[in-house]
């Protein structure tokens, strides 16, 4: 049962402290997507890979958040430095057509 | 104006009851719908696709009304386990736009 995997599932961390969080899509799945979650927002989208190419980040602070696609198995969001709005928790997912596969979540605060 | 606009609720139902959520678009150019079902501190996961013709699965019925630029969901004789925050996604283009979500809690 192929599933989408994200690691840390939890992260609690200082202000000021890099944070990287790491999603493993799908094989085959070859668009990738970043969101994050909170209850004010909603779920927000970050940034999102096309075949490893960035397609769109305008949703991303360019300032501090940076998304990469090492290869088609990883995709990674960095935070640097962190800060306390960013406490959310920040799903990765994975689609091939339509449909989005998303994995269980990196749940971050930053304090 | 926001792409996708919904109802944030909380609905608070009876068990058996129905009832439904509506979710609008800006952009008539929108081409493919769907609903989401995320449960507390899960992820979200696709429900059903939504169509101009309706889609009905057991309980669920969901509607494309693209005249007026909405989609709706429809849940008969709820239960409780169907308490969850529902999201509609609007695809435009290469592009996937998700509403805020809507609560549902049902109540014993």
């Amino acid at each position: 049962d192929a599933r989408v995997t994200q690691t840390p599932r939890h992260k609690v961390t200082e202000m000021g402290q890099e944070v990287t969080m790491r999603c493993q899509p799908i094989l085959g799945h070859n668009t990738v997507f970043w969101y994050r979650q909170t209850m004010m927002q909603g779920l927000e989208l970050l940034a999102y890979f096309r075949n490893r190419a960035p397609l769109d980040d305008s949703g991303m602070p360019k300032d501090r958040f940076s998304a990469e696609m090492p290869d088609a198995t990883l995709a990674t969001l960095k935070i640097q430095p962190s800060e306390p709005r960013d406490s959310a928790v920040y799903f990765c997912a994975g689609s091939s057509y339509n449909e989005q596969f998303f994995g269980p979540g990196t749940r971050l605060t930053v304090l | 104006r926001k792409e996708v606009e919904q109802d944030p609720g909380p609905f608070n139902v009876p068990e058996g009851a129905t009832v439904a959520f509506n979710c609008t678009y800006s952009n008539s150019a929108s081409q493919s719908f769907f609903w989401y079902r995320q449960d507390c501190r899960k992820e979200p996961k696709l429900l059903m696709s939504v169509y101009s013709s309706g889609n009905e699965d057991g309980r669920f019925t969901a509607q494309l009304n693209r005249a007026s630029q909405y989609i709706s969901l429809l849940i008969r004789d709820s239960k409780l386990s169907d308490s969850a925050t529902y999201l509609c996604v609007v695809i435009t283009g290469n592009q996937f736009y998700f509403g805020t979500g809507t609560s549902l809690t049902v109540i014993p």
